[in-house]
């Protein structure tokens, strides 16, 4: 199975400031993809990150919010803009095992926003 | 609409006290039934993958099983170190949604 990093893996924030987490994947995937798991609920997908294309975004979710990168095979970024109190959440980078809908996911990280 | 219903939504269990998790959904075409244990602070550890009705997974303590309309997590004689929350996710013709959970306690 894939050992995936993030960074930060926690962090408080102001309101209005942004901050990216950093998602890096010991191997190559295709696909990462990015959820949200607010406190005392399910996760949430925000978005599929594919290299070389722009990410792909569910409903409810909009790129000038949440941007993402995605530079590379093994790294990707998303940014969490001009945040609010609503915004604190556990934010969780993941990748699929081979094509067996089979989730792997990062330790995730935990912005409060203030 | 696809769905994914968990219950209960916590369970407190004496050590060795034997129980089970319970997942009903809805999904256009079921690809796969996904049970996930995930600890305070941590992101979600993979447990099992069921496919089709009839199938059974064990692991350790744990066994899952599938019907047509719901995912049984049986835990045998569970430890202390079970205390987790126990997630359900379904994948069908669309993505992959999740339950909200069952936080299982078990208390020594």
């Amino acid at each position: 199975s894939a050992v995936i990093s993030q960074k930060p893996s926690r962090d408080i924030c102001q309101r209005g400031t942004s901050l990216t987490i950093q998602c890096q994947v010991d191997s190559q995937v295709t696909m990462m993809f990015w959820y949200r798991q607010q406190p005392g609920q399910s996760l949430t997908l925000i978005a599929t990150a594919n290299q070389g294309s722009e990410a792909t975004y569910e409903s409810g979710f909009v790129i000038d919010k949440f941007p993402i990168s995605r530079p590379n095979l093994t790294f990707s970024t998303l940014t969490v803009s001009n945040m609010s109190p609503e915004d604190s959440s556990i934010y969780l980078c993941s990748v699929e095992q081979g094509d067996t809908g089979e989730l792997f996911f990062g330790e995730g990280s935990r912005l409060t926003v203030l | 609409e696809d769905q994914v219903t968990q219950s209960p939504e916590a369970l407190r269990l004496q050590e060795g006290e034997s129980s089970s998790l319970n997942c009903s959904y809805t999904v256009s075409g079921l690809r796969g039934l996904f049970w996930y244990r995930q600890d305070p602070g941590k992101g979600p550890e993979f447990l099992f993958t069921l496919y089709s009705a009839g199938e059974e997974k064990e692991k350790e303590r744990l066994k899952a099983t599938l019907t047509k309309k719901e995912s049984f997590l049986h835990i045998t004689a569970p430890k202390p170190e079970d205390s987790a929350t126990y997630l359900c996710a379904v994948t069908g013709a669309n993505n992959l949604f999740f339950g909200t959970g069952t936080r299982l306690t078990v208390i020594p």
